[in-house]
């Protein structure tokens, strides 16, 4: 069984350009979560996705959104991106919320410039 | 927000020695999962614990619960080499919608 799958593994981004993240969950999960890790900060959530809807996000601004598509998969994008935005950013599903495990994608390494 | 604290942050063993790591947290918990994750890539679903249990095992790896310490620990056995990761506790609280993770704790298992 295919596990979460991020892309692209690498991305490098010039400040003020828009940045594009794809996940694709795990067959027969329907949570999916963004969550950003950037050096010295841990792991910051971003949003959760739950059957096509936003049903949380995390203390970061509005130029970060998303969305998931009716095959549960989500993309993540981030606007008008600053160098503090350089991050390995993760994604992440789960067959029903929190109450159960989350399976983490590999992560999409973004470096703004 | 509430938040899992994982104690020690750094740890040094010899391989084959066991490692243990403690995650404290603030407030009342759904469940606990502890993550591994190596050199910066995805994270690894190790164990998830719900708040009516005390203990799991799988393979070399122990989790214990104590919810009126407000603690978990993660124990590994027989340490190997390729158990040389980064460790994460991370809670679910009821209502607050997200998986909250601590800072992690760096295991370093010397062959």
């Amino acid at each position: 069984e295919a596990g979460v799958t991020q892309s692209p593994t690498h991305l490098i981004k010039t400040r003020g350009q828009q940045a594009t993240l794809r996940c694709s969950p795990i067959s027969g999960h329907t949570s999916v979560y963004w969550y950003q890790q950037a050096l010295g900060l841990g792991l910051q959530f971003l949003l959760w996705y739950d059957e096509g809807e936003e049903r949380n996000r995390g203390n970061f601004p509005p130029r970060f959104s998303g969305r998931q598509f009716p095959n549960y998969s989500s993309e993540l994008n981030v606007n008008a991106l600053e160098l503090e935005d350089s991050a390995l950013y993760l994604c992440a599903s789960s067959l029903w919320g929190f109450n159960t495990e989350a399976f983490f994608g590999q992560g999409t390494r973004l470096t703004v410039v | 927000s509430q938040q899992g604290e994982e104690d020690p942050q750094a740890l040094s063993i010899q391989e084959g020695e066991n490692a243990t790591m403690n995650c404290s947290y603030k407030t009342s918990i759904n469940n606990l999962q502890w993550y591994r994750q190596n050199s910066g890539r995805g994270l690894v679903h190790l164990i998830l614990i719900r708040s009516n249990e005390r203990e799991k095992h799988s393979g070399r790896l122990r989790v214990t619960l104590d919810t009126s310490k407000k603690s978990s620990s993660l124990l590994i056995t027989a340490s190997r080499a390729a158990d040389t990761a980064s460790y994460f506790c991370a809670t679910a609280v009821y209502g607050n919608n997200r998986l909250a993770f601590g800072k992690g704790n760096q295991v370093v298992v010397i062959p």
